[in-house]
């Protein structure tokens, strides 16, 4: 069956670093996504991703964040100089359309900005 | 927006009984309505979705009711298993739009 895949599944650094967070959505999709879980809280959008443009961004996914689709399978995240309170889990997702249809979601990736 | 909230936060039930969780959405518009299931150290899997064109769905042990005029959505979780133990969240969306999650309902099921 079908996956996403997400790499890391840990990743420490340090405050002002820059992150890049990677995911292979599942081949047929075509919209894309980012979560984030703080530690015991729900799962928050952070962006959605269509025909290589941002189709729709949350008040979390400020000026330090960017996404990107280098090539025809990974899908990245970018958190340009971290901070403290980035520190969760960062989910990828992925669907055939969007809103309305079933997102199936990576592993995550469990940063830790120190 | 779309305000998703679930209820309970935790829930703890023997085994072989059933596990009900409810939420309430306030978007109208809304119309798709999944279920996750979330392992620890996991991803959310999707377990059961529902769309606003139907009012219940059932896959085998599990069935989600929607109520649009409330406004309201519940898992009923028959029959529970230790594997059932998880952290179940509900969302919804309407069309074009994200998943909006509920807190999440930590369920155990004691053996």
């Amino acid at each position: 069956e079908p996956e996403v895949t997400q790499t890391p599944s840990h990743q420490v650094t340090q405050m002002g670093q820059e992150v890049i967070l990677r995911c292979v959505p599942i081949s047929n999709h075509l919209y894309f996504y980012w979560y984030r879980q703080i530690l015991g809280q729900k799962v928050e959008f952070l962006v959605s991703f269509y025909n290589n443009e941002i189709s729709e961004k949350s008040e979390i996914f400020d000026d330090q964040f960017s996404v990107e689709r280098p090539d025809g399978s990974n899908f990245t995240l970018k958190i340009r100089s971290t901070k403290l309170e980035d520190s969760a889990m960062y989910f990828c997702a992925s669907s055939r359309t969007p809103g309305g249809e079933t997102q199936y979601f990576g592993p995550g990736t469990r940063l830790l900005v120190l | 927006g779309e305000n998703v909230e679930q209820h309970p936060s935790t829930l703890s039930v023997q085994e072989g009984d059933s596990a009900v969780i409810k939420c309430t959405y306030s978007d109208s518009a809304s119309n798709y309505f999944p279920w996750y299931k979330q392992e620890l150290g996991k991803g959310p899997q999707l377990i059961i979705d529902i769309r606003s064109n139907v009012g219940e769905k059932k896959d085998q042990r599990i069935a989600v009711t929607l109520n649009k005029t409330a406004k309201h959505f519940s898992l009923h979780i028959t029959e529970t298993q230790p594997e059932d133990s998880a952290v179940y969240f509900c969302a919804a969306s309407r069309r074009n739009t994200p998943l909006v999650f509920g807190k999440g309902t930590r369920l155990s099921v004691i053996a």
